[in-house]
């Protein structure tokens, strides 16, 4: 079973320019999420999808990022325009779950840089 | 403040030792999730427990949830260099599969 697929891996770019980023859930799985993790820190949700529904995006600074997932399966994370507080790693999940407790299913993330 | 409190913040063990890793909640927890991180990299799943009083093991390592479900440890029994790494503990408190985060015990096994 291939897992959850993010590209790019890594993205450096200058503050106030835009990024985005990919993610590919595992097959089936109908919940995704993006954390961002700060260096040091435990990641943080910043949005659920339930399918290609928002689920949550209470975290979600609404004035510079937004993420779609319109086919209900792959979905982009955007950032727009970038600060230097938004160097994170970016992490994509997934799971089998729209109740109860499921496994989440995490890809290798997104380094980005912000200078 | 976190939600979530770990403990220690980083553990430095001689391989063969046997090491505990806490994570506790002021409220109740409807489940916690054990996660392990290699630098760089995603987070690979290691356990969930649901239960007050909950034990699971794995290989060299038990993770265990307190009869309150406020509270669990995971204990590593004759570490490894293999086991470095970060280990995050995650909670879902509302049955959403909405998890908050630890800040992370990062250990290093040394020979």
């Amino acid at each position: 079973e291939a897992g959850v697929a993010q590209s790019p891996r890594y993205k450096i770019i200058e503050k106030r320019q835009s990024v985005a980023f990919w993610c590919n859930p595992i097959s089936g799985h109908a919940t995704l999420y993006w954390y961002q993790q700060i260096l040091g820190q435990g990641p943080k949700l910043l949005i659920q999808f339930q399918n290609n529904g928002v689920v949550d995006d209470s975290q979600l600074p609404k004035d510079r990022f937004s993420a779609e997932r319109l086919k209900g399966v792959d979905s982009t994370l955007k950032i727009q325009p970038a600060k230097l507080e938004d160097s994170a790693v970016y992490l994509c999940a997934s799971s089998l779950g729209v109740a109860g407790i499921y496994e989440q299913y995490f890809g290798p993330g997104t380094r980005l840089t912000v200078t | 403040s976190q939600e979530l409190e770990q403990s220690p913040q980083s553990l430095i063990v001689q391989e063969g030792k046997n090491l505990t890793i806490n994570c506790t909640s002021s409220k109740t927890l409807y489940g916690l999730y054990w996660y392990k991180q290699k630098y760089g990299e995603g987070l690979i799943f290691l356990m969930m427990l649901q239960k007050g009083g909950e034990e699971k093991s794995h290989e060299k390592i038990t993770a265990k949830l307190d009869e309150k479900k406020q509270q669990s440890s995971l204990h590593i029994t004759a570490s490894q260099p293999s086991h470095a790494g970060i280990y995050l503990c995650g909670a879902d408190r509302y049955n959403t599969d909405k998890l908050i985060f630890g800040t992370g015990t990062r250990l290093q096994v040394f020979p």
